[in-house]
């Protein structure tokens, strides 16, 4: 079956600009999770979804951004006024439950910020 | 906090040769165990897993590891490496109750010819 999509596979904008990253979960995954992976690093732990709602955005660097997942199935992750910090991987994975300890990964999408 | 760590950033082993890669997750609970290799600019692809039973796992590609509980350690081995090998390896564990998953920082293997 489908695993994990994410779009776009690249993402180049400019210093201050907004920018939206989609996730398409495995269908039926109740789990949802976004990691940043910045060069030469592991993946960080940013946000999860169980359903619609954030059980834990612990993760998320600061305040610019935010991630929704308003029908419990595609996910945003929204990053506003961009960095070049925010330069990096960005990976969703999905779990068919919060309790099932295997997350399946997408291809991710690597944002670039000049 | 909980960690894992890869203590080796480089490897660089001849084609044929064996290869192992180490992982030592902090002390604790034991985790759900997971390999990982990414290919640049790709995504993370799973090697293999451990949650529990034989201590030594089996995975694709011809990798292998196995977990000791008394070391913290789950390192990840392959008899005889291939050129296609060359690739950067992540190590990550996921502790009981919890769902996120905790990264090691990575190994880069190149392979020589």
């Amino acid at each position: 079956g489908a695993g994990v999509s994410q779009t776009p596979s690249n993402k180049v904008t400019e210093k201050g600009k907004y920018v939206e990253l989609r996730c398409d979960p495995i269908s039926g995954h109740t789990a949802l999770y976004w990691y940043r992976q910045s060069l030469g690093q592991g993946p960080e732990f940013l946000i999860y979804f169980q359903g619609t709602g954030a059980a834990d955005d612990s993760g998320l660097p600061n305040d610019r951004f935010f991630a929704v997942r308003p029908e419990g199935s595609v996910s945003t992750l929204k990053i506003q006024r961009t960095e070049r910090g925010d330069s990096a991987m960005y990976l969703c994975a999905s779990s068919s439950s919060g309790l099932d300890p295997e997350q399946y990964f997408g291809p991710g999408t690597r944002l670039t910020v000049t | 906090a909980q960690s894992v760590t890869q203590p080796d950033i480089h490897i660089t082993v001849s084609e044929g040769a064996s290869l192992e890669l180490r992982c030592n997750y902090s002390y604790g609970a034991t985790p759900y165990l997971f390999w990982y290799v990414q290919s640049p600019g790709q995504g993370l692809q799973l090697l293999l897993k451990y949650f529990s039973g034989d201590t030594l796992v089996q995975g694709i590609k011809g990798f292998e590891a196995e977990f000791k509980r008394s070391q913290s350690s789950f390192n990840l081995r392959k008899p005889s490496v291939h050129w296609s090998d060359a690739a950067e390896y992540f190590c990550a564990v996921a502790y009981p109750g919890t769902y996120k998953y905790i990264f090691g920082t990575g190994t880069r293997l190149k392979v020589l010819a």
